[in-house]
């Protein structure tokens, strides 16, 4: 079944104790990101990654980091948590052919609470 | 750049009635556009698209048309279930086509 993965559902951890939250995708697509869900915000762009070792930042980047050291894999890593980063998760991917953009698949989502 | 206004929520209906979610958008060009749909407790799930003026996206009784005069994607819904009740996006990418930019979603309650 074509699906992406993220672990954990749920998470809640301490102020700056460095977390890793892992995103999978099966369907060998090119480009993966990472959006956050704010109530009255909506979903915003935090990382992206057109293919392997390949990064860029999305809109709201600050205090967090990703790798993409394999084309099925892109973990979103908080190494010193705040409060304000308490959101929901959602990793995406897509084959990616540039300026209209593709059908992106989403992860089930992690709920952060960051205490 | 690019951006996706719609509709403020929450949205309550009977079952059977029918439904209108208004999204309109600021875009460069002729961006595709999408409605996506969150159940309760799940991740998003592309609902339709439309890729080009006058298309209609159409999906589980749901369409849009994609309104070049007006840049606007209505979601509509002749008859809603309450199966239907869930949190709906419109959405676009940005110039570049590496971001889906959000509404802020519209979050409809259907009861029986």
């Amino acid at each position: 079944e074509a699906q992406v993965t993220q672990n954990p559902r749920y998470l809640i951890t301490v102020t700056g104790k460095k977390l890793t939250v892992t995103c999978s995708q099966n369907m060998n697509h090119e480009y993966m990101s990472w959006y956050r869900q704010d109530p009255g915000l909506g979903l915003r762009q935090i990382y992206y990654s057109m293919n392997v070792e390949a990064t860029d930042k999305g809109d709201v980047p600050e205090g967090y980091k990703v790798s993409r050291k394999e084309k099925r894999n892109f973990p979103l890593i908080l190494e010193s948590p705040s409060p304000n980063q308490t959101s929901l998760y959602f990793c995406a991917s897509s084959y990616f052919t540039g300026g209209k953009g593709n059908e992106q698949f989403f992860g089930p989502g992690t709920r952060l609470t960051v205490l | 750049g690019n951006s996706v206004t719609q509709m403020e929520g929450p949205v309550t209906l009977s079952e059977e009635a029918f439904l209108t979610i208004n999204c309109t958008y600021t875009a460069t060009g002729y961006p595709s556009l999408f409605w996506y749909v969150q159940y309760p407790g799940e991740g998003l799930q592309l609902l339709l698209k439309a890729t080009k003026a006058d298309d209609k996206g159409s999906n589980k009784g749901f369409e849009a048309t994609y309104r070049k005069e007006t840049t606007s994607f209505h979601l509509e819904k002749g008859s809603v279930q309450v199966s239907d009740s869930a949190v709906y996006f419109c959405a676009l990418f940005n110039q570049a086509g590496t971001a889906l930019i959000f509404g802020k979603g519209t979050t409809l309650s259907v009861s029986s």
